[in-house]
Parts: structure tokens; sequence; C-alpha cells
């Protein structure tokens, strides 16, 4: 079992549509990180989180510290937000390195 | 602000031969991450440097990858001899500090090992 789960791995939605990505992680963490990867590979940061909520324009990223899991959301979804999304944690004892997901392809379809 | 470069972009390569990727962080960021991304999977940290010092470098295959940051600014991550399981995405990354402020990755090189 892979320290860091997201679901689901595959997403496709309808333009304006309301899309959660969830992620679970078993670990102690400091620190939780949703990225955004384009068919390029260019990997953009989103949020770095350690607690409560973030939002930055139609996207917004909350945590349970309690119940180790994060969601990402995208609030009216539209085609340019087609892209891998990854979660990635710093654990507590693993000094500042990353644990990454394996991703959630979404598609926005028009 | 520049962002994190890497060259090349991709790379082909027969099996057993070498090769060698170059990253240059954004200025003044201290730590520099090289990860290996698979297809179908999340990033694997291969080796962090903090300024020209190696923090943390136990996921890296040390017989035949290697890497360094002699002057603490840019890096090079060398395979040789490479193998056909090493085809993948090399992305590199740097942050300002070891709690990834600025935290931000470069666009990858893309190897491909025939």
């Amino acid at each position: 079992k892979n320290e860091v789960e997201q679901s689901p791995q595959n997403l496709t939605a309808q333009e304006g549509e309301f899309i959660t990505i969830n992620c679970s992680y078993s670990v102690g963490i400091s620190a939780l990180h949703w990225l955004q990867q384009h068919p390029g590979g260019g990997i953009v940061s989103l949020f770095m989180l350690s607690s409560g909520k973030k939002k930055h324009g139609r996207l917004i990223a909350t945590i349970n510290i309690q119940e180790k899991h994060s969601s990402l959301h995208i609030t009216a979804s539209h085609p340019r937000d087609s892209a891998v999304y990854i979660c990635a944690v710093r654990g507590e004892t693993s000094g500042s390195r990353l644990t990454f997901g394996e991703g959630t392809q979404l598609t926005v379809n028009p | 602000e520049a962002g994190v470069a890497q060259s090349p972009r991709y790379k082909i390569i027969e099996k057993r031969q070498s090769v060698a990727f170059w990253c240059n962080p954004i200025s003044g960021h201290a730590t520099l991450y090289w990860y290996q991304q698979i297809l179908g999977q999340g990033p694997k940290l291969l080796i962090q440097f903090q300024n020209n010092g190696v923090v943390d470098d136990s996921q890296l295959p040390k017989d035949r990858f290697s890497a360094e940051r002699l002057k603490g600014v840019d890096s090079t991550l060398k395979i040789q001899p490479a193998k056909l399981e090493d085809s993948a995405v090399y992305l590199c990354a740097s942050s300002q500090d070891r709690t990834f402020y600025g935290y931000t990755f470069g666009s990858g090189t893309r190897l491909t090992v025939v």
C-alpha cells in the first residue's frame, strides 16, 4: 500500500462541473502539497497546506490532519483545467523529502 | 522571475550508453531536488542538495546514477550505464529552503532508453 493514495485515478467532467480529488495518507506529516502537471511535463505547485483550508481563484484545498485526508476542489471547471493533479506529503520524520501520490488525470470536456 | 531551467527536453539513447541532464534552479534557491517520474507514477526523489551538500540520496541507485552541484547553483545528473527501466521524465525542482518555500519544478527531461 502506498503511503499516499489518490482517488479517483481518472476523472472526466463537463465544463462547469464542480470537481473533487481526494488524497489519503498513512504517515504523520508536516505539510501536504497539491501539484498540477500539464501534458508537457511541467509541474506547478498549487497549494501547500498544514491545516485548514486554502483558496486560490477557483481552486480550494482542504486538509483534515486527524483523518489524514485532503481534498482539492475545482469550482466551475474549464477545459484548461485538464491536467494531472498530484498530492504530495512531507513526512514528520522524513526530513524534507516529499512522497507523491500517483496523480489524478482530469479531463474537462467543453 | 525565471523558472527552473532544465536541458535537454528530450533524449533518446541506447542501453549501456551514458547520459547527463542539467538543471539551473531559481536564483537564490538553496535547495535543489532531482526526481524520477516513470510513466503513470508520481515523482520519486533521487537526490536533494542543500547548497552544494547532499541532504538525501537514499533512493539514488548509486551504482549507475550520480549527481553533483559543485558551486551550489546548477546541477547535473548522470546515468552511466543506462538501462531500459531508466526511461522516465527526470524533474528538477528548487526551493528557497527545506520548508519548500517557493517550491518550483522545471519542465523535465524525458529520457527514452532503447
